[in-house]
């Protein structure tokens, strides 16, 4: 059983177009993460939330919004995608958000924007 | 700002040697510090971690020394295999806000040679 799953793996799309990344969590964790990954494998955090409550929202254009249904779930989706949203985004989660945060994270979606 | 730096970028080491990494970081806040493993196509996945509270913490072939007056901290891989060949991160976590918000290092990436 994967831990925590995304999908889709890949996702093609053309510039303007909207799409969304589902993930979800089956390790019982209280905090989930969204991250983005550029070209240079720099890794930056863009959303946590905890128990469904927004908790870490960084500088991100307002075209990315973070839902949690339940705290199992954190999906990502992206209004008028533009060429610089190109990028691996992975989603992660943890038990909680104190010390010896251990993260554990999805395989990535690699978003390709034309 | 990037409050963790990484060095080097990349690393080619011979099957057997030591692979050494290293990081800076500037916030005293900062009270927990791991070092994530990621092999392409995967996401990053937590290798070891430390405590600021003690200078060594030793894992198998993977060693972090610690040095908290310098603000720095470094992995060693003894005995690198060609199967240790990743992007290597280090992070750092903590402060007053406490939020789980991980703050990456740029990555290394080692290749050990057969």
């Amino acid at each position: 059983d994967t831990a925590v799953s995304q999908t889709p793996k890949y996702l093609v799309t053309q510039m303007g177009n909207d799409k969304s990344i589902k993930c979800e969590q089956n390790l019982g964790h209280d905090t989930m993460y969204w991250y983005k990954q550029d070209s240079k494998k720099f890794l930056k955090i863009m959303f946590s939330y905890n128990n469904k409550e927004l908790i870490i929202n960084e500088t991100v254009p307002n075209r990315f919004s973070p839902k949690s249904p339940d705290k199992a779930h954190l999906n990502l989706h992206i209004n008028s995608l533009e060429l610089g949203d190109s990028a691996v985004y992975f989603c992660a989660s943890s038990p909680f958000t104190g010390l010896k945060n251990i993260q554990y994270f999805g395989a990535g979606t690699r978003l390709s924007v034309l | 700002q990037q409050q963790v730096k990484q060095s080097p970028q990349s690393l080619i080491v011979q099957k057997g040697g030591i692979s050494i990494i290293n990081c800076a970081y500037e916030n005293t806040a900062f009270d927990y510090f791991p070092w994530y493993q990621q092999f392409p196509g995967k996401g990053p996945a937590l290798l070891i971690a430390i405590r600021p509270d003690v200078s060594e913490k030793k894992e198998g072939r993977f060693t972090i020394s610690f040095n908290k007056s310098a603000k720095q901290f470094s992995l060693h891989i003894m005995d690198s295999q060609p199967g240790d060949s990743a992007t290597y991160f280090c992070a750092a976590l903590g402060g007053s806000s406490n939020t789980g918000k991980l703050i990456f290092g740029q990555g290394t990436t080692l290749q050990v040679k057969p």
